[in-house]
């Protein structure tokens, strides 16, 4: 069965500084991979998603994440976080026939600092 | 265009009271999703329908949970008789289906069993 880790519960980081969120994922082939954001008291909302090819892909708000087959890891990076950056980050992962299931990860909280 | 609409926004109940949880998803979107997110479980699929149909209910965890789409527009979660470990957030998601894995949340609805 698939499935997806994110090793960082929480995180924190200074404003301006680069960012990168860690997540791994287990599937038997190459999985559709996604990386939604939620903030506080809100639903979660799709930042980018890999599905094939070039294996950086840019997402919305400055956001990228690379998908590395031989580390089986899709991690997610900002060079400048900004304050309003800090939410809940999920990775997620879907089947190539059914990209509409989604399995999430346990997500990892980031704290941005002033 | 509304987004996905979700009510109630929270519900307190006490412990062997029925709760019915409601989902109004974005026109046009084949796919209904309700998921439940706690702290220690993180972000778990209860069930999906595809074209009002139930796809697959796996996820639900027992029969005191039921799920219904009785049309495009309107989905329920109910849960009868409700427990304290059911406390939970509890979201809809709609996607358009197509292969596009790109969900739209609703804000979720905070269950507190008591």
């Amino acid at each position: 069965a698939q499935s997806v880790t994110q090793p960082d519960i929480h995180i924190t980081v200074s404003e301006g500084a680069s960012l990168e969120l860690r997540c791994n994922y287990s599937y038997g082939a190459t999985p559709y991979l996604f990386w939604y954001v939620q903030s506080p008291g809100q639903g979660l909302q799709l930042l980018l998603k890999y599905f094939s090819g070039d294996t950086l892909v840019q997402g919305i708000k400055g956001f990228e994440a690379e998908f590395k087959r031989s580390q089986s890891s899709f991690n997610l990076r900002k060079p400048s976080v900004h304050w309003s950056d800090a939410a809940e980050y999920f990775c997620a992962v879907g089947e190539p026939y059914n990209t509409d299931k989604l399995i999430f990860g346990t997500g990892t909280r980031l704290q941005v600092f002033p | 265009d509304a987004g996905v609409i979700q009510s109630p926004r929270h519900e307190v109940t006490e412990m062997g009271q029925e709760v019915t949880l409601r989902c109004k998803p974005i026109s046009g979107h084949d796919y209904l999703f309700w998921y439940r997110q706690t702290m220690m479980r993180g972000l778990e699929l209860l069930i999906y329908f595809n074209n009002n149909v139930p796809i697959d209910d796996s996820g639900m965890p027992e029969d005191r949970f039921s799920a219904k789409m009785p049309n495009a527009s309107f989905s329920t979660l109910k849960i009868q008789p409700s427990e304290p470990r059911d406390s939970a957030v509890y979201f809809c998601a709609s996607s358009p289906g197509q292969g596009a894995g790109e969900l739209f949340f609703g804000e979720g609805s905070r269950l507190t069993v008591l």
